[in-house]
């Protein structure tokens, strides 16, 4: 079946440096990939999203690029703030699929 | 409006009350969920709903009872839960099951079964 894999947490970064979460899957075909971030006590809000091989996903200064050669979609961003702090989840989902298959998470913390 | 709403924010409840959780949406989304997770954890789903049809049921125990009354609104009966039940409850809709359409959740119900 269908699995991400996540780095494992926590990342703890200083405000301003460079953030790099990895995200490897397995998966047949060619599945959609997304980010999400849980912020403490909240549910989960969708970062980015790539569709097909090389497609780069962006927001909010978060990038992701589809490596099929590679099958990842690693998250990063330039300059990582405190407000950033959250658990990020890689997932992906199969075009003809019926559900979302979630990595395990990676809290970040951002420190000032 | 780009809103998944979850009502209660937070419940308390014994092992022989019964309770409800409700998960409002209007993007016009045909597919709707219920997700659960523990802390510390990615969301497991629990049910999916398409064109108000559950279509999926992930071998939740009975005590969970999902209802698609509209297109809107989801709901979960809660009755008689134990408490490993405690969990967050997630909500999340999409213009349609599959791939392409992401999902939106919403901020979740925050269960505690004691």
């Amino acid at each position: 079946g269908d699995s991400v894999t996540q780095m494992e947490g926590p990342v703890t970064l200083s405000e301003e440096a460079f953030l790099t979460i990895n995200c490897t899957y397995t998966a047949t075909g060619y599945p959609s990939l997304f980010w999400y971030v849980q912020y403490p006590g909240e549910g989960l809000q969708l970062l980015l999203k790539a569709t097909k091989a090389d497609d780069k996903g962006s927001n909010k200064g978060f990038e992701a690029t589809y490596r099929k050669e590679t099958t990842s979609f690693h998250l990063e961003k330039g300059s990582v703030q405190v407000s950033d702090s959250a658990v990020y989840f890689c997932a992906l989902i199969q075009n003809a699929g019926n559900m979302l298959t979630f990595g395990g998470g990676t809290r970040l913390m951002v420190k000032p | 409006d780009t809103e998944v709403t979850q009502t209660p924010k937070h419940l308390v409840m014994g092992m022989t009350n019964k309770k409800s959780l409700k998960c409002e949406q209007h993007m016009g989304h045909r597919a709707m969920y219920w997700y659960k997770q523990k802390a510390k954890k990615p969301p497991e789903l629990m049910f999916v709903y398409s064109y108000e049809k559950l279509s999926i049921n992930e071998s939740v125990p009975s005590r969970f009872s999902p209802e698609c009354p509209n297109s809107s609104l989801l709901n979960l009966h809660l009755h008689a839960l134990q408490p490993e039940d405690s969990a967050l409850y997630l909500c999340a809709s999409s213009l349609r099951q599959g791939g392409f359409a992401e999902a939106f959740f919403g901020q979740g119900t925050r269960l505690t079964v004691v």
